[in-house]
């Protein structure tokens, strides 16, 4: 079946570092890939997508590229800030139905801890 | 707009009781699923509803069933509570279509004593 890994936390940085969380995927097919961020005591907030090969994901600073050959989709921050402290989940959907949304496979999450 | 509303926030209960959890879509979203997320892990899927029937389910006991209303609303029902359902129930919604993200309610947070 689907499968996403992720790199294991928690993952400590300082103020205006790069943050790299790696993600990887086992899938049939074609999915699309997101990244989702966790912040304490909330659900899940959708932070970027990507639906094809070779698209990039974007928002707040925060980018992710859809490997095919690398089946990867790591996600990358040029200078973090502290309320960018969260938990972060690579996730993947394979389309259960062309008329319905879709199920989600979610990787095992990554904390990630920036300090001032 | 509204986003996704779940209730109740939080709830405590014992083993062998039956617990309902609700949800309310984002306006114009038709499709509602629920995730289980243990804590210190990744939500799985437990259910997809759209337009009232059951589209997927993941790897959950009997115990657990749901149903989707005309409103597209939706309850998850958990029954024979055991101390391992203890976990953040997640409701998301979506709009139909092809890699359309899922947009996900705040959780219930479920304590079985």
């Amino acid at each position: 079946g689907d499968s996403v890994t992720q790199m294991e936390g928690p993952v400590t940085l300082s103020e205006e570092a790069f943050l790299t969380i790696n993600c990887t995927y086992t899938a049939t097919g074609y999915p699309s890939l997101f990244w989702y961020v966790q912040y304490p005591g909330e659900g899940l907030q959708l932070l970027l997508k990507a639906t094809k090969a070779d698209d990039k994901g974007s928002n707040k600073g925060f980018e992710a590229t859809y490997r095919k050959e690398t089946t990867s989709f790591h996600l990358e921050k040029g200078s973090v800030q502290v309320s960018d402290s969260a938990v972060y989940f690579c996730a993947l959907v394979q389309v259960v139905s062309s008329a319905a949304g879709n199920k989600l496979t979610f990787g095992g999450g990554t904390r990630v801890l920036v300090k001032p | 707009d509204a986003g996704v509303t779940q209730s109740p926030t939080h709830l405590i209960k014992t083993r062998g009781q039956q617990v309902t959890l609700r949800c309310s879509p984002i306006s114009g979203h038709k499709s509602v699923s629920w995730y289980q997320q243990v804590l210190g892990q990744g939500p799985q899927f437990i259910f997809q509803y759209y337009e009232k029937e059951e589209r997927g389910r993941g790897n959950f006991p009997d115990r657990f069933s749901a149903r989707q209303f005309p409103n597209y609303s939706s309850e998850l029902n958990v029954n024979a509570l055991l101390l391992g359902d203890s976990a953040l129930y997640l409701c998301a919604s979506s709009s139909q279509g092809t890699g359309q993200p899922q947009h996900f309610g705040d959780g219930t947070r479920l304590s079985i004593l």
